[in-house]
């Protein structure tokens, strides 16, 4: 069965203090990812696409990456303003076409 | 500003009541969506269109209806046969469904209670 995994489900982060998020996936053919951004009340906002195995893609303190079993999302000396939950999602190819499949988020708390 | 525009942002249903969450984009995608958002869930999809006058159930269809006379709108009714209904309603459009390097694009979503 098609399933996409995050982990951790919280992260409590000091400003400053780099980490990773973890978006593993088991998915027949990977067809790209997507990463998103969530803020409390408010639709998700896209931040990334990631096609093929060894692509990075970077965004201010955000850097994304992808192997065939899993993305990183890394965050580099985070800010409070990072925080937010964060989604991945992956196509999964169905008889109506692709339609994305997500994770359930890592909710992200930066401290001062 | 181009964008996805969902309207109420909240909502409350009373017993054997339907409702409808309202969802425009002027961003000229052909593909609109919506997903139900619960704590501690991914976003499940409810129901998406491909073009105009079409549209297929998604994972979680039942107790929900929509309609997609204009490619700028993608109404969703909540009927009185969805039994639990609570949760954080979301809408989003893209190019194309299918369309692999096109992402997803959400509005601020409506979030429906019972009364």
């Amino acid at each position: 069965e098609d399933q996409v995994t995050q982990s951790p489900e919280a992260l409590r982060l000091q400003e400053g203090e780099s980490s990773s998020l973890n978006c593993s996936y088991t998915v027949s053919g990977l067809r790209g990812l997507f990463w998103y951004r969530q803020d409390p009340g408010k639709g998700p906002e896209f931040l990334f696409t990631l096609y093929s195995a060894g692509e990075e893609k970077e965004k201010e303190r955000l850097k994304a990456t992808l192997t065939k079993k899993e993305s990183f999302l890394h965050i580099t000396a985070p800010k409070p303003e990072d925080s937010a939950t964060y989604l991945c999602a992956v196509p999964i190819l169905t008889g109506g076409g692709n339609k994305l499949t997500f994770g359930t988020g890592t909710q992200l708390k930066v401290e001062l | 500003d181009g964008g996805i525009t969902q309207s109420p942002k909240y909502l409350f249903r009373k017993e054997g009541q339907n409702v409808t969450l309202s969802c425009e984009q002027n961003l000229n995608h052909d593909a609109m969506y919506w997903y139900r958002q619960d704590p501690g869930q991914g976003l499940r999809l409810i129901y998406y269109s491909q073009i105009v006058n079409d549209f297929q159930k998604g994972d979680i269809a039942e107790g929900y209806s929509v309609s997609r006379e204009k490619k700028e709108s993608f109404p969703l009714t909540v009927t009185s046969a969805q039994k639990n209904p609570t949760a954080f309603y979301l809408c989003a459009s893209s190019i194309q469904v299918g369309s692999l390097n096109q992402p997803q694009h959400f509005g601020d979503g409506t979030r429906l209670s019972i009364l």
